[in-house]
């Protein structure tokens, strides 16, 4: 099957500051890709959806100016969670849809802000 | 009303034992439905795709009723490798190709 790789996997970082959570199609070329949060015993739940090459579409109550996705390319999409704090520490899952629009899950990235 | 609920469990059943999720979408949209597995601090993998027919993978059987907008799992001859939660995902098959997934629900399988 197709592979999609998150970086990094896991992070702790201090209030206030800013993570950039890279997703990587490393087989195939994916022209959409998804961001997911995950809460402890909770369900995914979708942030948004990145098309290469334009602006991604946010869901509802999910803010775009405090997580800024980039898909500058068919392989790579990039999530920032700016000015992060304790609230926003969570699962972050990626994943990448192919020519089938089957989608493929990155390993995920565990945020931890203190 | 949740898009898609699930009985959150845990299910707790011995090696060999016979247990069934059930699942309920609310959207009657809704063309594409899944049953995802996912360990603990793993990302979600996809076990089987469900049909309308119902269909099998070895232990695994999975059935959809349209009409009732209820998907079930069953899983035979539990295994203790089997314990994990499983999701189950709906997928409106519009232009935003989104999944909906379920809260999930957790299987604990005992020797």
């Amino acid at each position: 099957g197709a592979v999609v790789s998150q970086h990094p996997s896991w992070v702790i970082c201090k209030s206030g500051t800013s993570v950039k959570i890279e997703c990587r199609s490393l087989d195939f070329q994916a022209t959409t890709m998804f961001w997911y949060r995950q809460f402890p015993k909770q369900s995914l739940m979708l942030m948004a959806t990145s098309n290469e090459g334009s602006k991604a579409t946010y869901e509802q109550g999910v803010e775009k100016d405090k997580f800024l996705i980039n898909h500058a390319s068919l392989t790579l999409s990039t999530l920032t969670v700016t000015s992060a704090h304790p609230e926003d520490s969570s699962f972050y899952i990626c994943s990448a849809a192919g020519d089938r629009n089957e989608q493929f899950f990155g390993p995920g990235t565990r945020l931890t802000v203190l | 009303r949740k898009e898609v609920e699930q009985d959150p469990g845990p299910f707790n059943v011995p090696e060999g034992a016979t247990v069934a999720f059930n699942c309920t979408y609310s959207n009657s949209a809704s063309q594409s439905f899944f049953w995802y597995r996912q360990d603990c601090r793993k990302e979600p993998k996809l076990l089987m795709s469900v049909y309308s027919s119902g269909n099998e993978d070895g232990r695994f059987t999975a059935q959809l009723n349209r009409a009732s907008q209820y998907i079930s799992l069953l899983i035979r001859d539990s295994k203790l490798s089997d314990s994990a939660t499983y999701l189950c995902v709906v997928n409106l098959m519009d232009s935003s190709y989104k999944l909906i997934f379920g809260s999930g629900t957790r299987l604990l399988v005992r020797p």
